[in-house]
């Protein structure tokens, strides 16, 4: 079946614009995850949304980013006013619900501010 | 805070060899640990997962063990192939389901 898709698959923007980066999860999977990836690093953890609950926010590292699921399934990731240190592959993730570990990631938005 | 760390940044095996792949961490409260393979301008796929009540465990040429009395936990590939080619990250995935990754182990697999 179809796995999480990320788009647009490359975004080049310059330093001050706002983005959006949108992620569809795995039909059926309640819970779904952000992360950032810095060039040649692990994954940071960003922002997960399970159900209808209120977000886990803690890793957003400014209020410049922010994130919103509509309707239980897609996901757009805004980063308002970029700066050059947000150039990063960002990764999102699905899974069954957030106490089924096994999370499935797509391949990633890379984002470069110059 | 917690940390999840890797030895060794880069690791060369010859195919059909063994290999081996470290990872530390910080939290000793941690209870679920997960190793995923990510290749080149991909996401990170699931290789297998374990949980502290197991020291062990296997799935198709792959090991995990877990020592929780240093935690440390370590993948083991057997004949290692070069499809196997690709970063290799632990993961803590007990912090209420975010996971919390090491850095990486680059595996290069010379034919």
């Amino acid at each position: 079946g179809a796995g999480v898709s990320q788009s647009p698959s490359n975004k080049v923007t310059e330093k001050g614009k706002d983005v959006e980066l949108r992620c569809d999860p795995i039909s059926g999977h309640t819970a779904l995850y952000w992360y950032r990836q810095s060039l040649g690093q692990g994954l940071e953890f960003l922002i997960y949304f399970q159900g209808n609950s209120a977000p886990d926010k803690s890793g957003l590292p400014s209020d410049r980013f922010s994130a919103e699921r509509t309707g239980g399934s897609v996901s757009t990731l805004t980063i308002q006013r970029t700066q050059q240190e947000d150039s990063a592959v960002y990764l999102c993730a699905s899974s069954l619900s957030s106490g089924s570990y096994e999370q499935y990631f797509g391949p990633g938005t890379r984002l470069t501010v110059t | 805070g917690e940390s999840v760390g890797l030895h060794l940044p880069t690791l060369s095996v010859q195919e059909g060899d063994n290999s081996i792949i470290n990872c530390a961490y910080s939290n000793s409260a941690s209870d679920y640990f997960i190793w995923y393979k990510q290749e080149s301008g991909k996401g990170p796929q699931f290789i297998i997962d374990i949980r502290s009540n197991m020291d062990k465990r296997q799935g198709q040429r792959v090991t995990v063990l877990l020592n929780k009395t240093v935690k440390h936990l370590s993948l083991q590939i057997a004949a290692t192939q070069p499809g196997d080619s690709a970063v290799y990250f632990c993961a803590d995935g007990g912090q209420g389901g975010k996971l919390i990754f090491g850095q990486g182990t680059e595996l290069s697999v010379k034919p």
